[in-house]
Parts: structure tokens; sequence; C-alpha cells
């Protein structure tokens, strides 16, 4: 059965602490994996990833996925209290429309 | 509109009684998609519309739940004899073409069955 694994389930810290979100997965005939960031209701979308060792970044974030390993990171650098959110971790596989969630990181920055 | 929005974005319903959710994805999109988000849980793929056409349906969990896409434009997601197990945010995605393309997610309607 398709799953995906998400840790810790929860995280405090301080502003500007660096913070690394794990995701690992098992899922047959891998084709993509997602990042969301959830504040409220609206999952909104951070990365996709397709191959092994290529670094995304958008600012502060950034995501890399290690197909052999069957796992994701997610890192945030000098974090800030907007960055308190909930993160999806999802992946797709090859002949499917649908992604598979985990349970999320619920992240919570403190000033 | 400049994203995929649901309405209503909550319904408190009784048990035993029919809702019906609508999402109105962004403009262009071919592809649309129901998710069901528990609390604490992530999304949980309900069905895919391709066009008018239901492309994957296997996530609906029993024949209470249908959703229909007549225009190939708005969805509605249809729940008959709701139950207390119902309540849930209940996702709208849409994605340019196939699900190959990024799914941007709607803000949800949030159901609550008393």
């Amino acid at each position: 059965e398709d799953k995906v694994v998400q840790s810790p389930l929860s995280l405090v810290v301080h502003e500007g602490d660096t913070v690394t979100l794990n995701c690992s997965y098992e899922v047959t005939n891998f084709r993509s994996l997602l990042w969301y960031k959830q504040e409220k209701k609206a999952p909104t979308f951070l990365f996709m990833l397709t191959s092994s060792g290529i670094e995304k970044k958008s600012g502060r974030l950034s995501s890399i996925l290690d197909k052999k390993e069957l796992f994701s990171i997610l890192n945030i650098t000098a974090t800030q209290t907007g960055d308190s959110a909930i993160y999806l971790c999802a992946v797709e596989a090859q002949g499917t429309d649908k992604l598979i969630f985990g349970t999320g990181t619920r992240l919570q920055v403190f000033p | 509109g400049a994203g995929v929005s649901q309405t209503p974005s909550n319904k408190v319903t009784e048990k035993g009684k029919y809702v019906e959710l609508r999402c109105d994805p962004i403009s262009g999109h071919t592809a649309l998609y129901w998710y069901r988000q528990s609390l604490g849980q992530g999304p949980e793929f309900l069905i895919y519309f391709q066009g008018t056409g239901a492309a994957d349906d296997s996530g609906l969990p029993n024949d209470r739940f249908f959703a229909v896409r007549p225009e190939g434009s708005v969805s509605t997601l249809k729940i008959q004899r709701t139950e207390r197990g119902d309540s849930a945010v209940y996702l709208c995605a849409s994605s340019l073409t196939t699900s190959t393309d990024t799914q941007y997610f709607g803000p949800g309607t949030r159901l609550t069955v008393l």
C-alpha cells in the first residue's frame, strides 16, 4: 500500500532558527513528490521534486529528494512567525492522478 | 478568478440530510480533484475529473458520495444521508491539463454533521 510518513509531527522553534522537515515514502512507480504549506485550509504549493539530488530553492525554503532512500527534506532557514503552518508532503505515482499525503508537520515559530 | 474557489466555506447540517459542495477551478484548468481532510490528517483523494468525465473515482468512500462536472468547469460534490463521520474539510484542486501538472488547492468547505 502506498504511504507517506512525515516527521516530526510537531515542531516548536524560535524566530531565526533553522528547521528540517522529513518525508519518507513508499509508492509503486514513483513519479513526483510535492510539498505544500497549509496555514488555514488551503494548501499552497511549495515545490515539486522528480529527480534525486537536485535542490529546489525559494527564498529561505529549500528541498531535496533522494529516490534511492525514498525520502525528501524541506529546510527552512532563519524562520519567521509567518512560517507557522502545517507542512504537507505528498507523492504521486505513475499512471495515477491522485496525490497521497502524509499527516503533515505542524511548525510553530515564536518570536 | 485568480484561484480555486469553493462554496460554502462552512456548512453545518443534521445527520441524514443532503448537502452539495461547489468548486470553481482556475480558469482554463481541465483537471479537477476532490479531497477530504479530517482533523489531524492529510488530505485523502476522493475523485478526479478530466474535462466532464470522472477519470478516477476510486477514493469515494461509498455510494452516498457523488460528484459531477457537467460543463467541464464547475464541479459539485454531493453527499446523501450525511453521517457524523462525514464531518471534515472538503478540498478541491485543479491543474492545467493532466495530473502531471501541479495541483492548486481551494480554501475548502468545512462540513459539520450534527
